[in-house]
This record gives structure tokens, C-alpha cells and sequence, in this order.
């Protein structure tokens, strides 16, 4: 496609529940992130993906969270048993590479927990 | 401290005005990127420099990496300018080079 994908934009959940958001990189971009932005605050990065290594999933905030990819696509980020600070903004973007390449952002899903 | 800051927070100038917010950082980077995110939440990359200088049309970013400093300049503000303005740099090396450590943001105001 032409640039970076999210679905569903928005959410809306009860706490407790799961989510999954997916993300559609831009085709032939090796790397892939997620980043949230609650609120009023500024971006926090999740994880990413780099080809066919592991993850750095250093920025998950809990066990609840978790990502997978299939090879160089499609991406999806699951949250298990909702709370509601899990509420925010929570963007994708794909680049090229990890070293040296401008990221591309997807428009975001909203989520909201209740 | 962040390792990202950014000032100002919050800018207000008059349609022509120059513009320039600043961003300091406190790591080695191997880049940094400037973002604008408009009120409708889309984030667009503007910038990703490792050095020197870069020009598109009136946006200028430039960086020294001595000093740990960038700077982005808006030459003859619009009122479609108003947006946040965001700094974002990549580490130089570690186990997570390729992740984005974002500042707060400049909230940008351009007042016709």
C-alpha cells in the first residue's frame, strides 16, 4: 500500500477484556514499531521488529502486553485483560531499516478501556 | 532528567514570524528526528539527520553533535503550521538502538 496501516481505528472495550490492533507496514520496510501515546503525554515506544530477529520488546509495560509478526508484514499487538490506564493512542510505523531510515506512522487506533 | 527535552513547551507567533524550537539530548545518537504531529493525532517525519544541515522548502533542521543539540527552524510561519513539534533521537549502540526515545513536544501556534 501506499503507507502504513492500522485497524481498527478506534476501540472501545470494557476492562478486562483483550484487544488486538493490527498494523500493515509499507511493503519491503524490514522494520516495524509500536509506540503509544496516552493522553496529553508524549510518545512511548513498545517494541520492534527488525527482519527475522527478535524483537526488542524492552518498552512493553506489563506481561499483558505482547506483539507477533508475520515475517515482513503484517503486525498485530495484543493487550490481555484490559485496565484502563491502557487507554491511549497506539501507533504503528515501518522504515526500511532500523539504522539511518526515517519512519513512516500509521494514522493510530484510539483505544479506549471502560 | 529525559534524555530528549525540548523547548520551548508551547510557542505562539504571528503569520511571517521565524520560528525555532530546540532540542538537547544527553546520549550518543546514531540520528535524530524531527516529527510534527497535527491536531488530528497523524505524526509525518520531517527530518532524520546524523549531521550538518537539511532544507525542505521552509523548514530547516540542523544539528551538532558536540554539543548534543538540534534546532528546527520554520521560516515565514503559516497558520498550517500550528501543530506539535516533536524530537525523537536513536541510540548509537545497546541492545535497542532502534527504538525512538521521544521529547515532550512544542505545541506550535501560528495566529493569522
Amino acid at each position: 500500500g501506499a503507507g502504513v496501516s492500522q485497524s481498527p481505528s478506534n476501540k472501545v472495550t470494557e476492562k478486562g477484556k483483550d484487544v488486538e490492533l493490527r498494523c500493515d507496514p509499507i511493503s519491503g520496510h524490514t522494520a516495524l514499531y509500536w509506540y503509544r501515546q496516552r493522553l496529553g503525554q508524549g510518545l512511548e515506544f513498545l517494541i520492534y521488529f527488525q527482519g527475522n530477529s527478535a524483537p526488542d520488546k524492552s518498552g512493553l509495560p506489563s506481561d499483558r502486553f505482547s506483539a507477533e509478526r508475520t515475517g515482513e508484514s503484517v503486525s498485530t499487538l495484543t493487550i490481555q485483560r484490559t485496565q484502563q490506564e491502557d487507554s491511549a493512542v497506539y501507533l504503528c510505523a515501518s522504515s526500511l531499516r532500523v539504522r539511518g531510515a526515517e519512519q513512516f506512522f500509521g494514522p493510530g487506533t484510539r483505544l479506549t478501556v471502560l | 532528567k529525559n534524555e530528549v527535552e525540548q523547548s520551548p513547551q508551547n510557542l505562539t507567533a504571528q503569520e511571517g514570524e521565524f520560528i525555532t524550537i530546540n532540542c538537547s539530548y544527553s546520549v550518543g545518537i546514531s540520528a535524530l528526528h524531527w516529527l510534527q504531529q497535527h491536531p488530528g493525532g497523524g505524526i509525518v517525519s520531517l527530518f532524520m539527520l546524523s549531521s550538518g544541515k537539511k532544507k525542505h522548502g521552509r523548514l530547516i533542521a540542523t544539528i551538532n553533535i558536540q554539543e548534543k543539540h538540534s534546532s528546527l527552524h520554520i521560516t515565514a510561519s503559516h497558520p498550517r503550521d500550528s501543530a506539535v513539534y516533536i524530537c525523537a533521537v536513536q541510540r548509537a549502540g545497546g541492545t535497542s538502538y532502534g527504538k525512538l526515545t521521544f521529547g515532550q513536544g512544542t505545541i506550535l501556534t501560528v495566529h493569522p
